[in-house]
């Protein structure tokens, strides 16, 4: 079935470090990937819309600039926040889909924390 | 706003006896569902999903019902096993946007 991998798990870093996060689709080519953050105890909040060769929708309250997403091939997109700080720690999670209203498979998400 | 709402945090029941998830939304436009499956630090597992054109589907022990007039939606786990507990997460997405808006989760434990 399909797989989507996300690398680091884990990332401590100090203060004002920029971080990177990758998401990938390992047996099929996702034309459109998304990223999530959780808080404790809280719901997946959708953060941005990642398609293939053009600039990610992002979600009202996200800063873009903070928050970049580069979709270069079908099979990769990358997270990168920016100049972390301690608030930007959470649960960030990828998801792909192969086609319009199918399932969105999850990767297993990368947990942040800034020091 | 919350969009997709879990009233129930928790639900403990028996091995063997049904399980029952409950969600409700207030977006008369959500037109897909799904529901999803979560350990601690990993990612949601997909279970099962429905389209607001159908009312059941089911899939093994596990059964999604929508209810479209009540905006509400459950999922049946039946015969509930041990390794069923998790979180479970039910999410509502409208069109082809496939943004998916998740409930806030309910955490399920099944004793043995």
């Amino acid at each position: 079935g399909a797989v989507v991998s996300q690398h680091p798990s884990r990332v401590i870093c100090k203060s004002g470090t920029s971080v990177k996060i990758e998401c990938r689709s390992l047996d099929f080519q996702a034309t459109t990937m998304f990223w999530y953050r959780q808080f404790p105890k809280q719901s997946l909040m959708l953060m941005a819309t990642s398609n293939e060769g053009s600039k990610a929708t992002y979600e009202q309250g996200v800063e873009k600039d903070k928050f970049l997403i580069n979709h270069a091939s079908l099979t990769l997109s990358t997270l990168t926040v920016t100049s972390a700080h301690p608030e930007d720690s959470s649960f960030y999670i990828c998801s792909a889909i192969l086609d319009t209203n199918q399932p969105q498979h999850f990767g297993d998400g990368t947990r942040l924390s800034i020091l | 706003d919350q969009q997709v709402k879990q009233n129930s945090p928790s639900l403990s029941v028996q091995e063997g006896r049904i399980s029952i998830l409950n969600c409700d939304y207030t977006n008369s436009m959500f037109d897909y569902f799904l529901w999803y499956k979560k350990y601690p630090a990993e990612g949601p597992t997909f279970l099962i999903s429905i389209s607001s054109i159908k009312d059941k589907n089911e899939d093994g022990r596990f059964t999604v019902f929508l209810n479209k007039s009540a905006k509400h939606l459950s999922l049946h786990i039946v015969p509930s096993q041990p390794g069923d507990s998790a979180v479970y997460f039910c999410a509502a997405s409208m069109g082809a946007t496939n943004k998916l808006i998740f409930g806030t989760g309910t955490l399920l434990a099944v004793q043995p």
